[in-house]
């Protein structure tokens, strides 16, 4: 069955040090994995996707096959990168694809 | 960008009506639509895939004639809650896709929040 983890419910974060998100995943294919992001007050939108290897406010994340992880990673951490953050993993076959969100990693960034 | 609109944002309801949420895409035409629901402090859980002119295609466990779904056109889906109950009280999302490969972003709503009393 497809799964994603995100282990830490709550992450909090001094300003100007670096952060880790984790995710970890299962799927018995080749996984098509995304980060979405919630502001307070905001609607869920769209961080980063695997497929594209982009490099979004200063967030990356690598897809790792063999620990089956995606964690979300930023160098120095900003006071607005306060969030909740979501891992999903795309399911089901080509024009049936869904997605499967983690249970999300709500991260405080400490001034 | 793609903006995705949702209507109403909250609702409170008396228990045995029933609500409709609608969903909208205001600038790009969206072949599917999804619905989610969300419990507090908990991640999103897809209820339903809503392709335009068919039928919908309901996730294990949810009740397609208590969630009835409707997707008349190519910009605008409908979430009717039937005779709801103060369980059914939760975070509705929709979201609404261009595409259909896994690429294709899903661009999310601000949520419906609904209270059944």
């Amino acid at each position: 069955a497809q799964r994603v983890t995100q282990p830490e419910k709550l992450l909090s974060v001094f300003k100007g040090a670096p952060v880790e998100l984790k995710c970890n995943y299962s799927y018995s294919g080749s996984p098509e994995l995304f980060w979405y992001v919630q502001y307070s007050r905001q609607r869920l939108q769209l961080l980063l996707r695997h497929i594209s290897r982009e490099s979004i406010k200063g967030f990356t994340a690598d897809l790792n096959k063999g620990e089956t992880s995606f964690h979300l990673k930023k160098p120095f951490a900003q006071e607005e990168d306060s969030a909740m953050y979501y891992c999903a993993l795309v399911r089901g076959g080509f024009g049936n694809e869904k997605l499967t969100f983690g249970t999300g990693t709500r991260l405080t960034i400490i001034p | 960008g793609a903006v995705v609109s949702q209507h109403p944002s909250w609702v409170i309801c008396k228990s045995g009506t029933s609500v409709k949420i609608e969903c909208r895409s205001l600038d790009f035409q969206a072949t599917t639509m999804f619905w989610y629901r969300q419990f507090p402090k908990q991640s999103l859980m897809l209820m339903a895939t809503s392709n335009e002119g068919s039928k919908a295609t309901y996730e294990q466990g949810v009740e397609k004639d208590k969630f009835l779904i409707n997707h008349a056109s190519l910009t605008l889906s409908t979430l009717t809650v039937t005779s709801a109950h103060p369980e059914d009280s939760s975070f509705y999302i929709c979201s609404a896709r261009s595409g259909e490969g896994a690429t294709d972003t899903q661009y999310f709503g601000p949520g419906t929040r609904l209270t059944v009393l």
